[in-house]
């Protein structure tokens, strides 16, 4: 059972557009939600997290907006550069001593 | 800044053959965690650790063994290594639990069983 899901699997856009990565989860007692970079041949490393007490997270050009009700959350990636092309992986966890969960990430390609 | 370092980078393995990957942090870190990562999959858990001598059984357990001898060291042993182990091996760390704390991730080990 796929408790996180993210999509789309593979996203593609140019140079100075917002890309818009998606997750969904299915646990309710998820309370915690990081976002993890991975480039090519290195391992993921956090690029910005959410807790579930707020609606919306900046750091940059990096945003996540997260929907409770829905149990959806969103990574906007605004002005895109070509640098930003790595998988995007979300993940899930209910806080304490629980395992984590991970959707199984969106490839994007930022074209210049 | 954190540092998770794995040893061996890459492997190559046959089949019925006993693996030893290793992961070392400098961050006196409690929590260790092992992860494999195959096309399409994602990460998925092996095994974790909250301290030195104790191991916890992650989502996919079986086919792994795992020791934390230190709060430094983590190792995953592969006793008969199968071709369904390919894949890339993650090792991360993490101060607290994990839910409140960053992970840290190796750079990973790149296993190859023939």
């Amino acid at each position: 059972q796929q408790q996180v899901r993210q999509s789309p699997q593979s996203l593609t856009v140019w140079e100075g557009e917002t890309a818009i990565l998606n997750c969904s989860y299915e646990d309710s007692t998820f309370n915690y939600f990081p976002w993890y970079q991975q480039f090519p041949g290195e391992g993921p490393a956090l690029l910005i997290s959410i807790r579930s007490v707020s609606d919306k997270k900046e750091d940059g050009r990096f945003t996540i907006f997260f929907n409770k009700r829905e149990k959806k959350l969103s990574l906007h990636i605004t002005d895109s550069q070509p640098g930003d092309s790595a998988t995007y992986f979300c993940a899930a966890s209910p806080g304490g001593n629980y395992k984590p969960t991970f959707g199984k990430g969106t490839s994007l390609v930022v074209h210049p | 800044e954190a540092a998770v370092t794995q040893s061996p980078r890459s492997k190559v393995a046959v089949t019925g053959g006993k693996v030893t990957l290793s992961c070392h942090q400098t961050n006196n870190h409690d929590y260790m965690y092992w992860y494999r990562q195959d096309t399409g999959h994602g990460l998925r858990l092996i095994h974790y650790s909250y301290v030195a001598d104790s191991t916890e059984k992650g989502d996919i357990p079986d086919g792994y063994k795992a020791s934390r001898p230190s709060q430094e060291n983590f190792s995953l042993i592969l006793e008969l290594a199968s071709l369904s182990q390919t894949a890339v091996y993650f090792c991360a760390s993490s101060d607290r639990d994990w839910g409140q704390d960053t992970q840290y991730f190796g750079p990973g080990t790149r296993l190859l069983v023939l």
